[in-house]
This record gives structure tokens, C-alpha cells and sequence, in this order.
């Protein structure tokens, strides 16, 4: 069973500030990096899947990073608006694709 | 079609009924998946189907029984389940088994077990 962990557990901002969020996972058995977006009575909704040490991927004002020897991964969020609320979550995959959940950050974002 | 589709949304069933859960999707992905979610957790992988086939089992209880009729549909027949099964259950599919791929999830049945 893989250790994913996720900080902050939850974050509250103002429209317009600036926020990141940490992922880190164990380094070894690792094929790729899933970050989905999770808004309350929807389905979650996939954001990035990285698998190279040092990618970065950008999706309007979302970002991420990716270290994989030192297990983490970054996601960032630029000038945050309200429609950014929601439950961001981390999920690393081994051999066979199955991915394992961290325990989510639930960013609120006050208008 | 880029969705999963699950039936019923919300589902209150009592310890002794035999309910069933639904997910379908038309995206020709092979792999699909059953997640169990429980109340400020993060989902738990139950069943991997790949291929129509049943592939992974997560020491998941007998009183949850997955059926994979054909590659579009997916169900979870319930018996006889205990309150502690009251959760969010979520179905996905990605391209492939044993691949990096996204995975498609569907909104979700919220069970409540009586």
C-alpha cells in the first residue's frame, strides 16, 4: 500500500492570490503522477498525468511539477477565482495503472 | 461520448436487499474500475476489470459481487451489507490496463445502508 500524502489538508485564499499544493509519494515501483479536481456532486476531473523527473505541465492558469527521486510533486495555482473551489487530488500509479489516493487539499476561494 | 454514467445517483437500501450499481461508458476504453469513498477519506480501489475480465480484487467482501456483462457496462450487485458500507461509490475507465492512462470517473452512487 502506497503512502500519499497531501498538505495542506485545506486551504481557504482570496480571488485573485496565488496557491500551491504538495504531493509526495514513495520514489521506488513509480510509473506516473495523476492530478485530478474534484468539485463537490461531480465526477472528478483529470488535470495532468506526468511520469518524467523534472515535467512540468500547464493547463490555463493550473501547473504542475514533478520530482520523482525525491517522491513530490507541486500544483499550482495563478490569480485563484471562486470557480477554482474544489478538492484537489493526488494520485501516483505503479505497474498496471491502478492509482492510489492521497487524502486530497479542499481549496476555497472567497470572492 | 467522453463520460461514465452511474445509476441510481443516490441508493438507501436495507441490510437485507439485493441492490446493483451501474456504470457505463462509451469511450471504448478496456480497463474499468470500482472505488469505494468513504466520508473524508480518499477513494479506495475495490475491482480492476480489464478486458471484460476481472484482474484485480482488493480483498473486497463477498457481499460485493462485480460484473462486467460486456466492454461498455460495469456493475456491483450488493447483498447483505452492513451499515459500514455506506459510501461513495465511484466508477472509472481509462484506455488500457497496465498502461499510463487518465482514468474517465463517473459521479458516483451515494449508498446509505439501513
Amino acid at each position: 500500500i502506497l503512502n500519499v500524502e497531501q498538505s495542506p489538508q485545506s486551504l481557504h485564499v482570496q480571488e485573485g492570490d496565488s496557491t500551491n499544493f504538495t504531493c509526495s509519494f514513495p520514489s521506488s515501483n513509480f510509473y506516473a503522477l495523476h492530478w485530478y479536481r474534484w468539485e463537490t456532486a461531480k465526477s472528478p476531473e483529470a488535470l495532468f498525468v506526468m511520469t518524467l523527473n523534472g515535467d512540468e505541465k500547464k493547463k490555463g492558469r493550473i501547473s504542475a511539477t514533478l520530482n520523482t527521486k525525491e517522491g513530490y510533486s507541486y500544483l499550482y495555482i495563478k490569480g485563484s477565482q471562486p470557480e477554482d473551489s474544489a478538492t484537489y487530488l493526488c494520485a501516483p500509479s505503479g505497474a498496471g495503472n491502478m492509482l492510489t489516493f492521497g487524502g486530497g487539499t479542499r481549496l476555497m476561494v472567497k470572492p | 461520448d467522453t463520460e461514465v454514467t452511474q445509476t441510481p445517483k443516490h441508493l438507501v437500501m436495507g441490510m437485507t436487499n439485493k441492490k446493483s450499481l451501474k456504470c457505463e461508458q462509451h469511450m471504448g476504453h478496456r480497463a474499468m474500475y470500482w472505488y469505494k469513498q468513504k466520508a473524508k477519506k480518499p477513494p479506495e480501489l475495490m475491482f480492476v476489470y480489464s478486458y471484460e475480465k476481472l484482474s484485480i480484487n482488493e480483498s473486497v467482501p463477498s457481499r460485493f459481487s462485480p460484473e462486467c456483462p460486456n466492454s461498455s457496462l460495469l456493475n456491483l450487485h450488493l447483498h447483505a451489507l452492513q451499515p459500514e458500507d455506506s459510501a461513495l461509490y465511484l466508477c472509472a475507465s481509462s484506455q488500457g490496463h497496465g498502461q499510463v492512462h487518465g482514468y474517465t470517473f463517473g459521479s458516483g452512487t451515494r449508498l446509505t445502508v439501513v
